[in-house]
């Protein structure tokens, strides 16, 4: 079975710092891969995805993620956190014949 | 902009009711689903539906059906609520019916079973 595992429960990040959240995922056909957002109380918002081509992808509000086949990984990443990047983060595989597993979401907190 | 329009963002119910919870999305989306969302384990898939009158089993539906009577519109019904159904709950819808299209997302419905 396709999983998707998202290694830190909490990270703590200082405000301008780079960010590096990190996704793994476990399944041997093409993936199609996702990251989202969710701010407190709120529903999903997607940042950015992956379904081919360059193995770096562009995102919303900065964010970028590098697709890695050979490691089975898909990082998020961000040079300089803001303290409204503090949000929990959901990294989200599909194998294109089956609807997304979402990892168990990582927390981001920013530190002044 | 796509919407995606849950009919409460707080609910309170006791042991035993029914209940209801309303999605409706605005775009024509064929697909859509059904989530709930537990502190330490992400989403987990309930049911989903790719058509009206459609619908299929996710990872977790026990204790839950769901009914799409119009295609804006995905129900989800607690038969019999419990104090493990004590959750928030996510709505989402996607085009088409290719699965690696991009799901929008509700703001959730927060449910407390007494």
């Amino acid at each position: 079975a396709q999983s998707v595992t998202q290694p830190d429960i909490h990270i703590t990040v200082s405000e301008g710092a780079s960010l590096e959240l990190r996704c793994n995922y476990s399944y041997g056909a093409t993936p199609y891969l996702f990251w989202y957002v969710q701010s407190p109380g709120q529903g999903l918002q997607l940042l950015l995805k992956y379904f081919s081509g360059d193995t770096l992808v562009q995102g919303i509000k900065g964010f970028e993620a590098e697709f890695k086949r050979s490691q089975s990984s898909f990082n998020l990443r961000k040079p300089s956190v803001h303290w409204s990047d503090a949000a929990e983060y959901f990294c989200a595989y599909s194998s294109g014949y089956s609807t997304l597993t979402f990892g168990k979401g990582t927390m981001l907190l920013v530190s002044p | 902009d796509v919407k995606v329009t849950q009919s409460s963002r707080y609910l309170v119910k006791r042991t035993g009711e029914k209940v209801f919870l309303e999605c409706v999305q605005d775009m024509d989306h064929e697909n859509m689903f059904w989530y709930r969302q537990d502190p330490g384990l992400g989403l987990r898939l309930i049911y989903f539906s790719y058509d009206v009158k459609m619908k299929e089993k996710g990872d977790i539906p026990e204790g839950y059906s769901v009914s799409r009577e119009k295609k804006e519109r995905f129900s989800l019904i607690l038969e019999s609520a419990s104090t493990n159904q004590t959750s928030m709950y996510l709505c989402a819808s996607s085009p088409r019916q290719e699965w690696e299209e991009t799901q929008y997302f509700g703001p959730g419905t927060r449910l407390l079973v007494l």
